[in-house]
Formats: C-alpha cells, sequence, structure tokens
C-alpha cells in the first residue's frame, strides 16, 4: 500500500518568516495530494490539495509544489502569523476508485510571534 | 462546522469490553470513512464505505469491524478492547468515491482504555 512520509515533525519560525513542510510518496499511482490543518483539539480540515497533472497550486499565503518524477510534494506557507500554528498533514489519493487516503505523521508548526 | 457529526464524543471503558461508535455524514454523502489517530501519530485510516458497501481497507485490526446502514450513518465496533486502543476516531465523508472528492471530518470520538 502508499507510505507517505512527512517532515519535519515540528518547526518552528518567527511570525513573518516561510515555512516548508515535505512529503514523499511510494505509490505512482497516487494522484491526488491534499494538505489538512488540525488545530489544537479540533478536527482536520482541507487547506489546498493538488492533483498530479498539476505542478504547483497557490491559494493566497500558501502553495504546494508536486514532482511527480520524484515522488514528492510540498507546502509552503509565506509570511506566517500566530494562527498558522497547528499541525499540518499531507496525504495521497490512491487511484483504486476508492477516495482513502494515506496520511503522513504530522509537523506541528508553531509561529513565534 | 463540517456537517459530519460522531457520537459519543468522549468514551472512558476497560481492556477486554466492546465499544461502538457512530457516525452520521454530511446530508447528502455517500461515502464515509474511518480513521484512528493515536498519541503523536498521523491519521490511520482504517475502512471506507460507499452507499453501504464496503469500498476499501486500510490497516484495521480484525477486532474492529464497520458497516455503513441504509440511512448512511456508519458504525465503528471495537471489541477486546487493549490499552493500545486508546485513541481519537475520526470519522469522515465525501459526496462520492474516488480521487478529488474532499474528505470533511468529524470532531472525533476520544476512546480511553484503562
Amino acid at each position: 500500500g502508499e507510505n507517505v512520509e512527512q517532515h519535519p515533525s515540528t518547526l518552528s519560525v518567527q511570525e513573518g518568516d516561510s515555512a516548508v513542510i515535505k512529503c514523499t510518496y511510494s505509490d505512482s499511482a497516487s494522484n491526488y495530494f491534499p494538505w489538512y490543518k488540525q488545530e489544537l483539539g479540533k478536527r482536520p480540515q482541507l487547506i489546498i490539495d493538488i492533483r498530479s497533472n498539476v505542478g504547483e497550486k497557490k491559494d493566497q499565503r500558501i502553495a504546494v509544489t508536486l514532482n511527480k518524477t520524484a515522488k514528492h510534494f510540498s507546502l509552503h506557507i509565506t509570511e506566517t502569523q500566530p494562527e498558522d500554528s497547528a499541525v499540518y498533514f499531507c496525504a495521497a489519493g490512491d487511484q483504486t476508485g476508492a477516495n482513502n487516503l494515506f496520511f503522513g505523521t504530522g509537523t506541528r508548526l508553531t509561529v513565534i510571534p | 462546522d463540517s456537517g459530519v457529526t460522531q457520537t459519543p464524543k468522549h468514551l472512558i471503558t476497560a481492556t477486554g469490553q466492546r465499544v461502538t461508535l457512530r457516525c452520521s455524514p454530511r446530508s447528502g454523502d455517500l461515502s464515509v470513512y474511518w480513521y484512528q489517530q493515536s498519541l503523536d501519530q498521523g491519521l490511520q485510516f482504517l475502512i471506507q464505505y460507499y452507499n453501504g458497501e464496503e469500498r476499501a481497507k486500510g490497516n484495521i485490526l480484525e477486532r474492529f469491524s464497520a458497516q455503513q446502514f441504509p440511512d448512511l450513518h456508519s458504525e465503528l465496533n471495537l471489541s477486546s478492547l487493549e490499552l493500545g486502543d486508546s485513541a481519537l476516531y475520526f470519522c469522515a465523508s465525501s459526496v462520492e468515491t474516488g480521487p478529488y472528492n474532499e474528505q470533511f471530518f468529524g470532531p472525533g470520538t476520544r476512546l480511553t482504555v484503562l
């Protein structure tokens, strides 16, 4: 099955700086790569996703890049704010017709004011 | 609020016992997924149901089972509970199955096995 690795496990940045979280996946059939944000004590929520036919996608301060050849994808957050502090999960979706996602182990991002 | 509901919110039980977790998907969503989130770990996919039928299976233990009913709500049954089963269990739903369908997560059920 799919195996998703995520790094780093923790990340601290100063407010206003950029944060980058990287993930790799193993199954070349995966074609959907969402990112979820989980604030403390809350449910995971989708913040951005990318499909395998796109190399980059941006939404305001958040961007994702995908390198299918290398099987890795990254989340970039620019101009970080304290409210960006949360655990971020990457995931990869398989192509069997189901929509089950395989998640990375998460990155705890702390934005220091 | 995602529209996905889960009950109970918290559950405390003893080893060897059996519990049932309940999930109601968003109105109109046919697909339900169950995930386990242990302390300091990621989300482990357990099982997916689509319109009442099992669609995909992940790392679900044999002691665990699930079903989706005609009204599309789903239950996750955990039996012969062990200390290591203590975790946050999330249910998610999506409109359809297949890639690109956003999954909406419920608030989770926190299970504590003593």
